[in-house]
């Protein structure tokens, strides 16, 4: 069957610091991947999509950076965490019937 | 980009009461998509409209997209606090081509 997993559930991490997020898919191959950012009680932004190995487009500038180094991993990622990087990330993935999200990852920059 | 325009923002009703929650795009949709979420959890999917006039139903929930493809309503009927939560309209281009989602309509349904 096809899964998705996404960790960790929560994360707390000091301004400056750096940070890395994976996700990972099961049971199918050459997926769209996607990863998402929610603000409290927004909407979901998106941040990275990726069509295949090493091609990443971003949707919008920002302090974080995607990477897609197998067929089905997806990392976020950034150097230099800001206040404003706080936030409920998901990741996704999809094929032409549609599209599936991970349980999500609740980071608190303090 | 496409943009997704969802209103209201937020929305309380009594329970038992029914509620509507609108989704506008600026373009025409190839796919449109309602999600319900509860606070700092993933996405439960509700329903994928894709033909212009589409209607679908879920139990009490019911999900129309407009024959120009531009608009997509989603109706509860007798509302429950189960129904709390926010929820998500979104679409994409092409089959499983970059989904992007409006801003969120935050529900809460008062006993």
């Amino acid at each position: 069957s096809q899964t998705i997993h996404q960790w960790p559930a929560t994360l707390v991490q000091p301004v400056g610091s750096p940070l890395s997020l994976e996700c990972t898919v099961e049971g199918t191959s050459n997926p769209n991947l996607y990863w998402y950012r929610q603000a409290a009680g927004r909407g979901l932004q998106l941040l990275f999509y990726s069509v295949g190995i090493g091609q990443i487009s971003s949707e919008v500038p920002q302090n974080l950076s995607a990477s897609r180094p197998q067929d089905r991993q997806f990392i976020l990622s950034s150097k230099k965490l800001l206040l404003s990087d706080s936030g409920f990330y998901l990741c996704a993935w999809s094929q032409i019937h549609g599209y599936t999200f991970g349980s999500g990852t609740r980071l608190t920059v303090v | 980009s496409q943009e997704l325009e969802q209103s209201p923002q937020s929305l309380i009703v009594q329970e038992g009461k029914n509620l509507t929650i609108n989704c506008t795009s600026s373009k025409t949709l190839y796919g449109l998509y309602w999600y319900k979420q509860k606070y700092g959890e993933g996405l439960i999917f509700l329903m994928m409209l894709q033909k212009g006039g589409e209607e679908k139903s879920h139990e009490k929930i019911t999900a129309k997209l407009d024959e120009k493809k531009q608009q997509s309503s989603l109706h509860i009927t007798a509302s429950q606090p189960s129904h709390a939560g926010i929820y998500l309209c979104g679409a994409d281009k092409a089959a499983g081509n970059k989904l992007t989602f409006g801003g969120g309509t935050r529900v809460l349904v008062k006993p």
